[in-house]
């Protein structure tokens, strides 16, 4: 089936240090997202992106996190500078639609260890 | 406001018991609920879902019940497996957004 694929799947930062994770969302897929998640429990949504802009975010989507899509290339999430609250898994998602009747592809994650 | 929410928070059952588990939510003009079931290391994927014109949806051992007037769904496991053990996050939608609950996270002991 369709995939989301997140590169890489594990990073190590110093804190203070910049971050950029990278999703290749479905191929036709229209919307994106970033989740955090800690301690494989509480999917916390971060924010959604369409047509190159952020559509909704949450609190969590600190003044320190931007994300971007240039054409043709791989969704991603920086993090400018990174704190130790920052560490945890990062899921990107992609759908077809923003919602109703659409299913949610998820990627498997990358394990961000702030140090 | 939390949009989605889910009890227990964590379940544990034996092999061949029905697991119940429970969703809540806030915003009547959510119309679609999805249920998404996570493995560790992997990320959640559809398991099965129901809109709100529907009162229940059934695929294999799994069956989503839905009462939109008190704005509450089940997502009952019957003859549970231990390769049941996963997160179970419910979701709630309109046209236009998507929410996930806290998860649920089910153990299923042989």
């Amino acid at each position: 089936g369709p995939k989301v694929l997140q590169i890489p799947s594990h990073q190590i930062i110093d804190m203070g240090q910049m971050v950029t994770l990278n999703c290749d969302p479905v191929s036709n897929h229209l919307y994106f997202y970033w989740y955090k998640q800690i301690l494989g429990q509480q999917m916390e949504f971060l924010v959604n992106f369409y047509n190159g802009k952020v559509m909704e975010k949450s609190k969590l989507f600190k003044d320190q996190f931007s994300v971007e899509r240039p054409d043709g290339s791989y969704f991603t999430l920086k993090i400018q500078p990174t704190a130790l609250e920052d560490s945890a898994v990062y899921f990107c998602a992609s759908s077809l639609e923003p919602g109703g009747n659409t299913e949610v592809f998820f990627g498997k994650g990358t394990r961000l260890t702030v140090v | 406001q939390q949009q989605v929410r889910q009890s227990p928070q964590s379940l544990t059952v034996w092999e061949g018991e029905t697991a119940i588990l429970n969703c809540s939510y806030e915003d009547s003009t959510f119309n679609y609920f999805p249920w998404y079931q996570q493995f560790p290391g992997e990320g959640p994927a559809l398991l099965i879902s129901i809109s709100s014109v529907s009162d229940k949806k059934e695929d294999g051992r799994f069956t989503i019940f839905f009462n939109k007037r008190e704005k509450k769904l089940s997502l009952h496991i019957t003859d549970s497996q231990p390769g049941d053990s996963a997160t179970y996050f419910c979701a709630a939608s309109d046209n236009n957004r998507i929410f996930f609950g806290d998860g649920t996270q089910l153990v299923v002991k042989p």
